[in-house]
């Protein structure tokens, strides 16, 4: 089954709105979440890592104060898209990386959470 | 900073034949790891193979093998008896423990069409 439930799968809405996503680990607790970005026929890019409890590390280019990241549990995570524009609209991935997992590597993700904004 | 370069935007193969995707990639690490992950239309994230840098054996996973040759920063992936359930996006990942993180750095991917 599932070990990472990620909400909404997919989501349309006008610019200007905030968006939140939801990254929920099921199975275990997730001390690290990694936040992808997948633009069409492009690889994944890593945005931020999060600790749990700690503020996020965001990638270069990727602004903090338009995607705010929450870590406040081992089991959830959320990414917010605020005042979204079209530019925004994308594909979002978590992977959560639980404890006791470094060796094993991240290897579990959310499904995936489809944005656009029109 | 790490690199992973996939050569081979689109590959294709027939159905029950054996096709090899190409992967290098670049790092001053000796401790990582390397993976292919597998991205069908639904755009569901899947683990196919996972080899650890210190391992000289190279992984295999049912149909899936690879070829890793350390020296030349080199993680192909065979898939043999090809399945049209095989034709996704394929993409290379790399792996360290640098400043405590394992995240995962991607290839661009390799569009694989199989062939009835």
């Amino acid at each position: 089954g599932a070990v990472v439930s990620q909400h909404p799968s997919w989501v349309i809405c006008k610019s200007g709105t905030s968006v939140k996503i939801e990254c929920r680990s099921l199975d275990f607790q997730a001390t690290t979440m990694f936040w992808y970005r997948q633009f069409p026929k492009q690889s994944l890019m890593l945005m931020a890592t999060s600790n749990e409890g700690s503020k996020a590390t965001y990638e270069q280019g990727v602004e903090k104060d338009k995607f705010l990241i929450n870590h406040a549990s081992l089991t959830l995570s959320t990414l917010t898209v605020t005042s979204a524009h079209p530019e925004d609209s994308s594909f979002y991935i978590c992977s959560p990386l639980g404890v006791g997992m470094v060796s094993n590597q991240p290897q579990h993700f959310g499904d995936g959470t489809r944005l656009s904004i029109l | 900073a790490q690199t992973v370069t996939q050569s081979q935007p689109e590959m294709s193969v027939q159905e029950a034949e054996t096709v090899t995707l190409s992967c290098t990639y670049d790092t001053s690490e000796s401790d990582y790891y390397l993976f292919w992950y597998k991205q069908p239309p639904s755009r569901q994230m899947i683990l196919v193979i996972r080899q650890e840098a210190y391992k000289q054996q190279n992984a295999t996973e049912n149909r899936f093998s690879v070829n890793f040759q350390k020296a030349a920063k080199s993680f192909s992936l065979k898939i043999s008896d090809s399945q049209l359930g095989d034709a996704a996006m394929y993409f290379c990942a790399f792996s360290y423990s640098g400043a405590g993180s394992y995240q995962l750095t991607f290839g661009k991917g390799t569009k694989l069409s199989v062939i009835p």
